[in-house]
């Protein structure tokens, strides 16, 4: 079974800019989560979707924004590109939302602002 | 402070020993925890999954928690090479909590570890 996949692996983008990143789940898996992970605060939770609707939110700003389709590949953006967002963005999924579901994370997609 | 800490190393060992890495953490309604392992410039890979308190075992990888003390292990037997790694703990909130206890996992900030020939 292939595992998270998540496109494109890498970007250069500059400040002001927006990005859209991809992840396609584990086939059969429904949930999808997004991290954010820097050598300074390590993996942070960005969000979770499940059946097309966020479930959950960390604690990022409303540039951030997520979406997830009917086959339940999920897209992340993030608007108005900063320094700081310089990050390697992780993608997980898992069969179900909700604590304790095993996830399962992708390459990650390695984001670099200038 | 943290919810969970995990002491960053580096931790270097030699070939063949037993490697103990531990986390702490502050949140009595984390149930689920989770080992992760990540390779440089790849992303973290599940190594165990435990739920509450008690021991797991699978193959060289043991892991323990206590959540009496809010603390648990992973425990490495024979060590090889191929083990140097980055290793993360991640906990989660009981299923259907509710409010922000849903998916999210909450990770230390992983150990880096190297074992050598």
């Amino acid at each position: 079974k292939a595992g998270v996949t998540q496109t494109p692996r890498y970007l250069i983008k500059t400040r002001g800019q927006q990005v859209t990143l991809s992840c396609s789940p584990i086939s059969g898996h429904r949930s999808v989560s997004w991290y954010q992970q820097t050598p300074g605060q390590g993996l942070q939770f960005l969000f979770e979707y499940f059946s097309e609707t966020q479930r959950n939110k960390g604690n990022f700003p409303g540039r951030f924004s997520g979406r997830q389709f009917s086959n339940s590949r999920s897209e992340m953006n993030v608007s108005t590109l900063e320094l700081g967002d310089s990050a390697l963005y992780l993608c997980a999924s898992s069969l179900l939302f909700g604590g304790g579901n095993e996830q399962y994370f992708g390459p990650g997609t390695r984001l670099t602002v200038t | 402070q943290k919810e969970v800490e995990q002491d960053p190393g580096p931790l270097s060992v030699p070939e063949g020993a037993i490697v103990s890495l531990n986390c702490t953490y502050s949140n009595s309604a984390f149930q689920y925890f989770m080992w992760y392992r990540q390779y440089s410039r790849k992303g973290p890979e599940l190594l165990m999954y435990t739920y509450s308190s008690g021991n797991k075992e699978d193959g060289r990888f043991t892991a323990q928690v206590d959540k009496s003390s809010k603390y648990i292990s992973l425990f490495i037997r024979d060590s090889q090479p191929s083990d140097s790694a980055t290793y993360l703990c991640a906990m989660s909130g009981p299923r259907n909590a509710g409010g922000t206890s849903y998916g999210k996992l909450t990770f230390g900030q992983g150990t880096i570890l190297t074992v050598h020939p």
